[in-house]
């Protein structure tokens, strides 16, 4: 069980916003950045957000983050089929003393 | 162009040890931290453990603790994983990722990955 909870999938059609959230604590999101990364399959992840809402030079601004208390949301807007992959958030833990990642949520194009 | 190497995955039994590499280029590697992150396909991914600039930040998962222990050369731009007693839940792609800052930053860049596969 993942100390970071995502929904395990999100869809929707070319050009619509697709808004996948992850839940923390004050451990965790509560009082530390939140980092979001992409995942396709047989690939190394993407990191796609830093520090809660930063855009690491050469990620497309369709993709944007936020932090609200200890709940994150990564945006897509415009979503296109390469967006397909699996979506992470990362946080730092202060009592596990370490990075935790959430369960991660399948976004499909339809 | 940051580049991250990982090498020594390979098909062991439990118990057995194996030692991972990472080598690195495209930055200076002295100023920044390294960490291993691993993916087991259905299970996600989990952070492994993390060694800062001039071998400061070192930490480790629990799952880890006790069985693996990181380490840096800086002068031949690489990162290390020593790991012991393995087990079958280690099982494992064991990616080598640069952060963006000295400690805990961003898992910023990662490499391609080295299969760890543990199994009687």
């Amino acid at each position: 069980q993942s100390v970071l909870t995502q929904p395990p999938s999100a869809s929707g059609t070319p050009g619509q916003r697709v808004i996948i959230s992850c839940s923390g604590s004050s451990s965790t999101i509560g009082n530390n950045y939140v980092y979001w990364y992409q995942h396709l399959p047989g690939t190394a992840p993407k990191l796609l957000i830093k520090r809660d809402n930063q855009r690491p030079s050469g990620v497309p601004d369709r993709f944007s983050g936020s932090k609200s208390g200890t709940s994150a949301s990564l945006a897509i807007s415009g979503l296109r089929s390469e967006d397909e992959a699996g979506y992470y958030c990362v946080s730092w833990d202060d009592s596990l003393r370490g990075y935790v990642f959430g369960s991660g949520t399948e976004v499909t194009v339809v | 162009e940051v580049q991250l190497v990982e090498s020594g995955g390979d098909s062991v039994q439990p118990g057995r040890s194996l030692r991972l590499a990472c080598a690195a280029s495209g930055f200076t590697f002295q100023y920044y931290a390294l960490h291993w992150v691993r993916h087991v396909p259905g299970k996600g991914l989990e952070w492994v453990s993390s060694i800062g600039w001039n071998n400061t930040y070192i930490g480790y998962a629990d799952s880890v603790k006790g069985r693996f222990t990181i380490s840096r050369d800086d002068a031949k731009n690489s990162v290390y994983l020593e790991m012991k007693s393995l087990r079958v839940e280690d099982t494992a792609l064991y990616y080598c990722v640069k952060d963006d800052s000295s400690g805990y930053g961003a898992l910023h860049y990662w490499g391609q990955g080295t299969q760890v596969t543990v199994s009687s």
